[in-house]
């Protein structure tokens, strides 16, 4: 059990479908983030939440979209997919955004794992 | 050059061997420093975290961090086959919102 929960674990979709990355966090905490993890490649930081509000968006395509109801929940919508986001989406969390001599790091979950067919 | 190298392995090693883990960084600033375990198709969870300098041990992990030759190290005494995943490093700056910077990870590959 490591607070943050993920669901589904697994998804295959169609490229036309829509579906949604749902992550939960029971740490208290007010940061949230979606990373993407491919084969042979470094962790890719797409999305930043930092108490409900969107403070860094890396470029990621239209295709993907996150939504923070609230700073236990986070979502990634997902339309019209490519085959190349086939990956392992993972949800984390930490105390406060992300800052230097803050003694804090963040804490993910277990992950989703994407196939687009 | 990537900002953190780390070299993916596999790194096979039998049971009881002492592990070393390595990464080296080319941004001089960095000063928080962790290290993540992977068991193929999880999560990452924190294993260690050091700042700045110096060596910091539990159990059969210890970290280790050059700062001077911007090379940091996690060691694993007594491996067992349940250390078998991948170790990612992961580095911070000391100021500023920032984002977590991470190599590619290591897989070792304990055998009984």
């Amino acid at each position: 059990e490591t607070g943050v929960t993920q669901t589904p674990r697994h998804l295959v979709m169609g490229m036309t479908n829509k579906k949604s990355l749902k992550c939960e966090q029971h740490l208290g905490h007010n940061a949230m983030y979606w990373y993407k993890q491919s084969a042979k490649k470094p962790l890719e930081l797409m999305f930043v939440y930092s108490l409900e509000e969107r403070v860094e968006n890396n470029s990621v395509p239209s295709r993907f979209s996150p939504e923070c109801p609230n700073s236990s929940h986070l979502f990634l919508h997902l339309h019209t997919l490519q085959p190349e986001d086939s990956a392992l989406y993972l949800c984390a969390s930490s105390r406060e955004r992300l800052q230097g001599g803050s003694g804090n790091t963040i804490y993910f979950g277990e992950g989703s794992w994407l196939t687009v067919v | 050059q990537k900002e953190v190298e780390q070299d993916p392995g596999p790194l096979s090693v039998p049971e009881g061997a002492i592990v070393s883990l390595n990464c080296t960084y080319s941004n001089s600033a960095f000063q928080y420093f962790m290290w993540y375990r992977q068991y193929s198709r999880k999560g990452p969870e924190l294993l260690m975290y050091t700042y700045s300098s110096g060596n910091k041990e539990d159990g059969r992990f210890t970290a280790q961090v050059d700062k001077s030759s911007k090379y940091i190290s996690l060691f694993i005494r007594d491996s067992q086959p349940s250390d078998s995943a991948t170790y990612l490093c992961a580095m911070l700056l000391n100021t500023g919102f920032q984002k977590l910077v991470f190599g590619t990870g290591t897989r070792l590959l304990v055998s009984p």
